[in-house]
């Protein structure tokens, strides 16, 4: 089946610094990515959507310059996110469209604990 | 703009009973999926629902969705430990081709022996 690999899983980082997520998609291109992130005991917030070969389609609040995204191939998506601040640090998912057909295209990475200090 | 609720936001409920959880949109939609997460994880993906009418059974889960009355159930038979976990329902909605999921509020659910 589908599988969407994320890492790191966890990652703790000095404020100011910048931390990058990788997400890949194992066994199938997909040309769109997508990145949330989950405050705890939260539901799962979009903050962009990735396509291959173009520019990320933020959602409404979300600083573009912070969270850098960079969809390169129809398999790597990344989120960097700059500068962090012990605000940034939350739960971050991925997710790639057009895997498993059985999800109807939504395949999930296992998710970065990201801890500024 | 589009909402997702679901209901209850917390269930605590016995071993053995049965249980319904609820999700509403506030618009048309194109797809509606139901998730489980388990703390600290990421989502597994349980139940896509694709039509008016559309029911999905896997072991002791059930969904259904009413798209006139903009209404999806998650339904809990004989509820066991295991199903301990916060579901997630997400509406797909399509915009210009573009296509994207709103998850629900989620509705962490405690099975109690």
């Amino acid at each position: 089946g589908a599988v969407v690999s994320q890492h790191p899983s966890r990652v703790i980082c000095k404020s100011g610094t910048s931390v990058k997520i990788e997400c890949r998609s194992l066994d199938f291109q997909a040309t769109t990515m997508f990145w949330y992130r989950q405050f705890p005991k939260k539901s799962l917030m979009l903050m962009a959507t990735s396509n291959e070969g173009s520019k990320a389609t933020y959602e409404q609040g979300v600083e573009k310059d912070k969270f850098l995204i960079n969809h390169a191939s129809l398999t790597l998506s990344t989120l960097t996110v700059t500068s962090a601040h012990p605000e940034d640090s939350s739960f971050y998912i991925c997710s790639a469209q057009g895997g498993s057909l059985a999800n109807y295209g939504y395949t999930f990475g296992s998710g970065t604990r990201l801890t500024v200090v | 703009e589009l909402k997702v609720e679901q209901n209850p936001l917390f269930l605590s409920m016995q071993e053995g009973k049965n249980y319904t959880i609820y999700c509403n949109y506030s618009t048309t939609s194109d797809r509606l999926y139901w998730y489980r997460q388990d703390p600290g994880k990421s989502l597994e993906s349980l139940f896509v629902l694709l039509s008016n009418g559309a029911v999905k059974q896997e072991g002791r889960l059930m969904a259904s969705l009413d798209t006139k009355a903009r209404l999806s159930t998650l339904h809990i038979t004989a509820a066991v430990h295991d199903l301990s976990a916060t579901y997630f329902c997400a509406v797909e909605r399509s915009n210009f081709g573009n296509e994207k999921l709103t998850f629900g509020t989620g509705t962490r659910l405690t099975i109690i022996p």
